[in-house]
């Protein structure tokens, strides 16, 4: 089955400082998409990047990276710049089939951005 | 504007009523979810559907049903034998497709409270 883990309940960083939100996760299949989804308080989601188990390079979307670590199972989020507005919950989540299976979520990490 | 829509924003219950959460997509996709979320907590999976007239259950289905007569309409109904569904309801959908990369979109949420 399906897991994933954040171990930072909350993180503090200050601004324009970059931060890395840790996610490992587990399966035993060998193709699963990794994907990190933000939510400010208003409670919207709101996706940032995606990272396929094949994928060679890591992914980047503008300040968002991730850093893939296959071996170990970690994906875990890397945020430059940091900015006020990037205060939120941060979600992890996978899936490891195709298709329209749902994802799993980690139970998230919440990020204080400090002027 | 394509999206996904939640109704009500608020709702208040009285134990021992049912009530239904609105969810309706206009993203043309074939799968819909329900995710519950509890506060400082990720999100568990109540149902989800991957097709017209077809539903499975989630980790977390019990006092809850649902059903999808239309591809754009995916409504939640929250029993009376939900021990305790105050909570955070955030419904999704997401394209048919065989690959892992397959986002979900997120409606709003409701916000459900039992008085």
């Amino acid at each position: 089955a399906q897991k994933i883990t954040q171990t930072q309940p909350g993180m503090f960083v200050q601004e324009k400082e970059a931060v890395t939100l840790d996610c490992t996760y587990d399966t035993s299949d060998p193709s699963y998409g990794l994907f990190w989804y933000k939510q400010p308080s208003s409670g919207e989601m709101i996706f940032l990047i995606y990272q396929g188990s094949y994928d060679q390079q890591n992914a980047t979307e503008g300040r968002y990276s991730l850093n893939f670590q296959k071996a170990r199972k970690s994906a875990n989020l890397v945020i430059s710049a940091s900015q006020l507005g990037d205060s939120a919950m941060y979600f992890c989540a996978m899936r490891d089939r195709g298709g329209n299976t749902p994802l799993v979520f980690g139970k998230g990490t919440r990020l204080s951005v400090i002027a | 504007d394509g999206g996904i829509t939640q109704s009500p924003k608020y709702l208040f219950r009285k134990e021992g009523q049912n009530v239904t959460l609105s969810c309706e997509q206009n993203l043309n996709h074939d799968a819909m979810y329900w995710y519950r979320q509890d506060p400082g907590q990720g999100l568990r999976l109540i149902y989800y559907s991957q097709i017209v007239n077809d539903f499975q259950k989630g980790d977390i289905a019990e006092g809850y049903s649902v059903s999808r007569e239309k591809k754009e309409s995916f409504p939640l109904t929250v029993t009376s034998a939900q021990k305790n569904p105050t909570a955070f309801y955030l419904c999704a959908s997401s394209v048919g497709t065989l690959s892992s990369y397959n986002e979900q979109f997120f409606g709003p949420g409701t916000r459900l409270t039992v008085l």
